[in-house]
């Protein structure tokens, strides 16, 4: 099974910076199918980013995915007040079909 | 619009049972793969169960297998999760959730139910 690691856990941003998140596989994603959630509190998750740099509908251009391999980023250009939350990435594998979760970043305002 | 709305959670003890349900709409339900993802209170998200777009085909976490069964009632566009032998560590919160029509990622969720495990 392969584990995705997304550290640090936290992030400390002021609003306008640009923010870079990473999420490490411990083995290859095939076919780069890695996907990027936003989650804010009593919500439930968001899809921003799948197959690692396709935006899903709706998400402003400021969120950027890119990687491939065991290596994924993503990257919110200038932070908007909106989007401090948790982020996860999550990967999918196809043969057993299996979709895992890592653990989530937080960013947070400085 | 497209939607889930997630119904059936609440407060059960050790061992008992709960059956959620998670009712679709603004989408063709009948065409796509479906999902529940339970959060542990603070923590990550894990897949629970999946199911294919005709129900013949399920999966289950391993914590869960044996325990959980996922169905659909794709007449009444109805997703459910009966959950027996409950353990306090299935403490969560569940979403409903459907992939992006593509089973690598879960474009749309329901607001999520929350299930207590508790004597």
């Amino acid at each position: 099974e392969i584990v995705l690691t997304q550290s640090p856990g936290t992030l400390s941003f002021s609003p306008g910076e640009r923010a870079t998140l990473s999420c490490r596989a411990s083995q290859s994603v095939s076919s780069s199918f890695l996907a990027w959630y936003q989650q804010k509190p009593g919500q439930a998750p968001r899809l921003l980013i799948y197959r690692a740099s396709s935006r899903a509908t709706g998400i402003p251009d400021r969120f950027s995915g890119s990687g491939s391999g065991t290596d994924f980023t993503l990257t919110i250009s200038r932070l908007e007040p909106e989007d401090f939350a948790v982020y996860y990435c999550q990967q999918y594998g196809s043969s057993p079909p299996t979709w895992t979760f890592g653990l989530g970043t937080k960013v947070e305002i400085k | 619009e497209v939607q889930l709305v997630e119904s059936g959670g609440g407060l059960v003890q050790p061992g008992g049972s709960l059956r959620l349900s998670c009712a679709a709409s603004g989408f063709s339900f009948r065409s796509y793969w479906m999902y529940w993802v339970r959060q542990d209170p603070g923590k990550g998200l894990v897949l629970v169960s999946s199911i294919n777009s005709d129900g013949s085909t399920t999966g289950y976490a391993d914590s869960v297998k044996g325990r959980f069964t996922i169905s659909r009632d794709n007449a009444k566009n109805t997703l459910y999760l009966q959950m027996n032998s409950l353990r306090v560590e299935d403490t969560a919160v569940y979403y409903c959730a459907r992939d992006r029509s593509a089973p690598d990622a879960f474009a749309t969720w329901g607001q999520g139910t929350m299930v207590t495990v508790s004597s």
